[in-house]
């Protein structure tokens, strides 16, 4: 079984430009969440999909950030125009169900450095 | 709102010594806590769930425990090897199947 993938690996880009992150869950995941680390705190979530709606949004930071599933299976996550702040790793992860008895599958990551 | 913290934030040991490390949360209303293992700019990898109705889960050296109603849980390592050697995150998993992480223990097993 492949496991959750994402892309790219690292990127840097230049503060004011836009970034797009991609996640691709395990095939008939229908759980998505996104997190993020940045320097020196702990992992936070961002939000969570059920297969194409968003379940819940609480931890996206701001209106710079705009996630999307199209379709139930991969999904993007776009920041608009980035900021120093915004520089962490981010990461993915799929579950097939939620509730007590199921954790969740991480990706690698995507390691975004705004400069 | 949900906070956990792992104590210590970094430790180092011998090969061989059995160790513990420490995570406690604040909200006991928890539908399971994971421990995860991250390698240097690798991603995350689970290493043991435990339900909220269980008290431990093992899986070949590694011991967890989790205690509700004191708001802990505890990862222990039998006879560590330098491969050991990793960050460890433990998670919460609130009502909303989001989870809480704490900042992690920096492991580091000295041949």
């Amino acid at each position: 079984e492949a496991g959750v993938t994402q892309f790219p690996s690292h990127s840097v880009i230049e503060k004011g430009q836009t970034v797009t992150l991609r996640c691709d869950p395990i095939s008939g995941h229908d759980n998505l969440y996104w997190y993020r680390r940045v320097m020196g705190k702990e992992i936070k979530f961002l939000l969570h999909f059920v297969k194409e709606s968003k379940q819940d949004e609480s931890g996206m930071p701001n209106n710079r950030f705009l996630a999307e599933r199209t379709g139930g299976t991969y999904s993007t996550l776009k920041v608009q125009p980035a900021e120093l702040e915004d520089s962490g790793v981010y990461f993915c992860a799929s579950s097939q169900f939620v509730g007590g008895g199921y954790g969740y599958t991480f990706g690698s990551g995507t390691r975004l450095t705004v400069v | 709102k949900q906070e956990v913290t792992q104590i210590p934030a970094a430790l180092s040991v011998p090969e061989g010594e059995n160790l513990v490390l420490n995570c406690s949360f604040t909200d006991s209303a928890i539908y399971n806590l994971q421990w995860f293992r991250q390698d240097p700019g690798k991603g995350l990898t689970s290493l043991l769930l435990i339900q909220s109705s269980q008290r431990e889960q093992t899986s070949g050296r590694l011991n967890a425990s989790l205690d509700k109603s004191s708001g802990r849980s505890t990862l222990y390592i039998a006879a560590s090897q330098p491969g050991d050697s990793a960050t460890y995150l433990c998670a919460a998993a609130g009502p909303g199947n989001q989870f809480y992480f704490g900042t992690g223990t920096s492991l580091t097993v000295i041949p």
